[in-house]
């Protein structure tokens, strides 16, 4: 089925450290999202992108929308151990505006650990 | 509110067993969804639900049921499990259908030996 190639795997890094993750397809979306999930809990949204091209921070994140809409990334900066969990890029081919959580394509996920 | 709330939390089961893991959510919203999660391949969407009595199959429907008789409700059935249906399963629920209104629950454990 259709999937998003998501990387690294993994990642391991030290306390005050950026870290850039990112998310490709071999077909156009028209929406990204990135979210976190902590140990026992569901994915929490983090960033949403709708636009190609669009830069959005949220703290000391910032994702952007590739401009050949087949690629997003996600940087957090100065890195800090609450920011250790999983990482995961979804995407839509539905144009923004439209229901389409039916049909919301999930990366692999990342997953970040964070030395203190 | 409570938000999205899934029982069991964890369930083991014997291949051939059926049971039904509960969704529920309380924000009156129309869009409910479950996924599958496992090692490796992130979330895929099994069943979701545009309102009450509306369903339709997502990316791995094989082996699974779903019905939508409230809007609250959303249970996903397995017939009749298999070891393959061992996973982490997430239901999530969405007021308009956008993927940035959509709401996660914590997730069941489910084994299946």
């Amino acid at each position: 089925g259709q999937q998003l190639n998501q990387s690294p795997q993994s990642m391991f890094i030290q306390e005050g450290e950026d870290v850039s993750m990112n998310c490709t397809s071999s077909s156009i979306f028209n929406t990204w999202l990135w979210y976190k999930q902590d140990p026992g809990e569901g994915p929490v949204l983090l960033i949403a992108l709708y636009k190609a091209g669009e830069l959005t921070s949220n703290g000391r994140l910032t994702a952007q929308f590739g401009i050949t809409r087949k690629d997003s990334f996600l940087n957090i900066s100065a890195s800090i151990p609450s920011d250790v969990g999983i990482y995961f890029c979804a995407g839509t081919r539905g144009t923004h505006g439209s229901s389409n959580t039916g049909k919301l394509i999930f990366g692999q996920g990342t997953t970040l650990q964070v030395k203190p | 509110n409570a938000g999205v709330t899934q029982t069991p939390k964890f369930q083991v089961l014997k291949t051939g067993q059926s049971m039904t893991l509960q969704c529920a959510q309380d924000m009156n919203h129309e869009y409910m969804s479950w996924y599958r999660q496992d090692p490796g391949m992130g979330l895929r969407l099994i069943h979701y639900s545009v309102g009450a009595g509306i369903t339709d199959q997502g990316e791995v429907p094989n082996g699974y049921n779903v019905s939508r008789s409230t809007t609250e409700d959303f249970p996903l059935r397995l017939l009749s499990a298999a070891p393959s249906q061992t996973s982490v399963y997430f239901c999530a629920s969405s007021r308009t259908g956008k993927p940035d209104t959509q709401y996660f629950g914590p997730g069941t454990r489910l084994t299946v030996l």
